[in-house]
């Protein structure tokens, strides 16, 4: 069956710092793949897709990479500040558009 | 503009009773979806809908659980009876289109249900 696994250990950096988390998946070939942040207490937010054919995507202090040899997605904080301490959410989506939502990883970035 | 509104915000249940979770997604969206998020995991769909029709509820346990979407617009999620393993978030979102890689989709805050 599909496997989407994230980092469940949270990560715990210093703010101006990169956060980066990562999201592995098997037995899929999706043909997107979005990041979501989710709060406590809130719904997911949409922050990001990328395509299989993008390599990398930005969007402010945001990337996203897809390597669909390796079945991988990096997400990247650049100059993290503390409230971007957040759960992430990584979310292939496949070709009939349905999501398949990881675990998520808590990020908590100190001041 | 209103996001997706979903009530209750919070409920608290004995298991064998009934319960059900109404949400509005945002105006002009016609695709729908009920996803359930348990502790320290990432939402499941539960079904989508697109207009009235519900176009996927493959992960709808249906000898419990039951959801409508009358006039293509507000939805209802009911369950009956609740177990004790039902406790989780429900969340309701929508999005325009067909759901599909350019059409982003918006959650609502979720509604929690505690069966005791």
């Amino acid at each position: 069956s599909q496997k989407i696994e994230q980092n469940s250990e949270a990560l715990n950096i210093q703010e101006g710092k990169t956060a980066t988390l990562t999201c592995n998946y098997t037995n899929y070939s999706p043909a997107y793949l979005q990041w979501y942040r989710q709060d406590p207490g809130r719904g997911p937010v949409f922050l990001l897709l990328i395509r299989e054919n993008e390599k990398e995507k930005r969007k402010e202090r945001l990337k996203v990479t897809f390597d669909t040899t390796l079945k991988q997605s990096l997400f990247h904080i650049t100059a993290s500040q503390p409230a971007d301490s957040a759960t992430y959410l990584c979310a292939p989506m496949d070709s009939s558009y349905k999501l398949i939502f990881g675990s998520g990883t808590r990020l908590l970035v100190r001041p | 503009e209103a996001g997706v509104v979903q009530s209750p915000r919070y409920k608290i249940i004995e298991k064998k009773q009934p319960v059900a979770f109404w949400c509005n997604p945002i105006s002009g969206h016609n695709t729908l979806y009920w996803y359930r998020q348990n502790l320290g995991q990432g939402p499941e769909l539960l079904i989508r809908y697109e207009n009235e029709e519900a176009v996927d509820d493959s992960q709808l346990p249906k000898d419990r659980f039951s959801a409508e979407r009358l006039k293509g617009v507000d939805s209802t999620l009911k369950i009956q009876p609740a177990e004790l393993g039902d406790s989780a978030v429900y969340l309701c979102a929508s999005s325009t289109g067909t759901g599909g890689p350019g059409n982003t989709i918006y959650f609502g805050e979720g509604s929690w249900l505690t069966v005791v």
